[in-house]
């Protein structure tokens, strides 16, 4: 089945730097990666998805990568705000499933 | 539009006590799932239930059991509750079973077991 790795597990960064929050998956026939944003006592909320047959997505401040060949994707946040503090999931489809990675805790400071 | 709903928000249960975690959608999603959340190891699935009328087993299934009562609603039963299903347990809902759809989140419930 599929596994999911997710690095760094936390990240601090200024307020206006970037973040980049990295997964790779094992499954090759994985086809779809979406990204969670969950606050402290939250649900997971979807910020932003990417299908295998698109490398690149982006949605404002927040962009994902995808790469097939090496089975790694990222998200990207730009210009930082503290209220982007939160812990992040990305996950990878698994036939009729989502399998998801351990998380980023990322602290944005002002 | 409320989503995904889950009762109750919080419990606290005595080893070897049973209980029901309900949850409800609205979005006349046909797959629904249950996860639970432990610090540091993300969402793991318990069960699943690709459409109604079927159920399969996630990572994490031993010690708990599930009921698609019908396409709203799906809820899962801890018969004996362990110390070691201390935890918050998030049902989620999404269009269809292909995998490649967003998975929209109840609230959570949060769970102790003494």
């Amino acid at each position: 089945g599929e596994n999911v790795e997710q690095h760094p597990s936390t990240l601090s960064v200024q307020e206006g730097d970037s973040a980049v929050i990295k997964c790779t998956y094992s499954d090759s026939a994985s086809n779809y990666f979406p990204w969670y944003k969950q606050e402290l006592g939250k649900r997971p909320q979807l910020i932003i998805d990417i299908r295998s047959n698109v490398g690149e997505k982006k949605d404002q401040r927040i962009a994902v990568t995808l790469n097939k060949t090496a089975k790694h994707f990222s998200l990207h946040i730009t210009e930082t705000q503290p209220e982007d503090s939160a812990v992040y999931f990305c996950a990878a489809s698994d036939f009729n499933k989502l399998i998801f990675g351990a998380g980023t805790r990322l602290a944005v400071h002002p | 539009n409320a989503g995904v709903t889950q009762t109750p928000k919080f419990q606290v249960l005595k080893t070897g006590q049973s209980m029901t975690l309900q949850c409800a959608q609205d979005m006349n999603h046909n797959s629904m799932y249950w996860y639970r959340q432990d610090p540091g190891m993300g969402l793991r699935l318990i069960y699943y239930s690709a459409s109604e009328g079927t159920t399969d087993k996630g990572e994490v299934p031993n010690g708990y059991n599930v009921s698609r009562l019908n396409k709203r609603e799906f809820s899962l039963r801890l018969e004996s509750a362990a110390p070691s299903q201390t935890s918050v347990y998030f049902c989620a809902s999404s269009a269809d079973y292909s995998g490649d759809q967003p998975q929209h989140f109840g609230d959570g419930t949060r769970l102790s077991i003494l």
